[in-house]
């Protein structure tokens, strides 16, 4: 099973909609969870942290449920240039391990004018 | 500015060719990593350094070598490239996890690698 696992999609969606995305992550002693856009063939960049008591900025609302594993982003009002992959990131705490972050392999997203 | 080098941004090569990838950061961060992205499998740790002369493997590190020489440069050697190392090459940088666990990576514009 793989440590990060999200729904590539892609997922097509009309400006102005609401759209949702799900990560799940199989180590429960993670410790800390990021959402990170990347544009085409451009590097990714942080979007947002998610935080145990959920989370907003904007548009954006990132939430966390420790209980089953998984971490959620939704985007209210979605514009064109959300258009993007949108990577699900987690730190795993493991014992005498140094690395720091674990990427889900992305959820393409789409919004069509 | 602070940014997140690398060098070259494309790059086409032959099988057993040696060749390096360079990567600077000017944020004074302890922590480097480089990590190789391909379609469906997403960003995948190649080789990490937590500081200066401390460096560790990733996921992937076979045929990989870095070294951490300088606190700012972290090269990525390929010493006998193989067609399986074609890859979009990226390297960040970090501070080191602090007690929140809070560590944005920064990244790179990404090198584009292809070895024929």
């Amino acid at each position: 099973r793989k440590e990060v696992e999200q729904d590539p999609g892609p997922f097509n969606v009309p400006e102005g909609a609401t759209v949702a995305f799900n990560c799940t992550y199989s180590n429960s002693a993670s410790q800390s969870f990021f959402w990170y856009r990347q544009d085409c063939r451009k590097e990714p960049k942080l979007l947002m942290s998610v935080y145990s008591s959920g989370n907003e900025d904007g548009r954006f609302t990132a939430q966390l449920n420790r209980a089953s594993q998984y971490i959620s982003l939704l985007i209210r009002d979605s514009k064109l240039s959300d258009s993007a992959t949108y990577l699900c990131v987690v730190n795993p705490h493991r014992a005498g391990s140094a690395r720091q972050l674990t990427f889900g392999s992305g959820t393409q997203l789409t919004v069509l004018p | 500015e602070a940014q997140v080098t690398q060098n070259p941004r494309y790059l086409i090569t032959v099988t057993g060719k040696k060749l390096t990838v360079t990567c600077s950061q000017n944020m004074n961060h302890e922590y480097m990593s480089w990590y190789r992205q391909d379609p469906g499998l997403g960003l995948r740790q190649i080789y990490y350094s937590m500081n200066v002369e401390v460096t560790d493997k990733g996921d992937v590190p076979e045929g990989y070598k870095v070294s951490r020489k300088e606190k700012r440069n972290f090269p990525l050697i390929l010493e006998s490239p193989s067609p399986n190392q074609t890859s979009l090459y990226f390297c960040a940088s970090s501070t080191n996890q602090g007690t929140s666990g809070y560590n944005e990576q920064f990244f790179g514009p990404g090198t584009r690698l292809t070895v024929l």
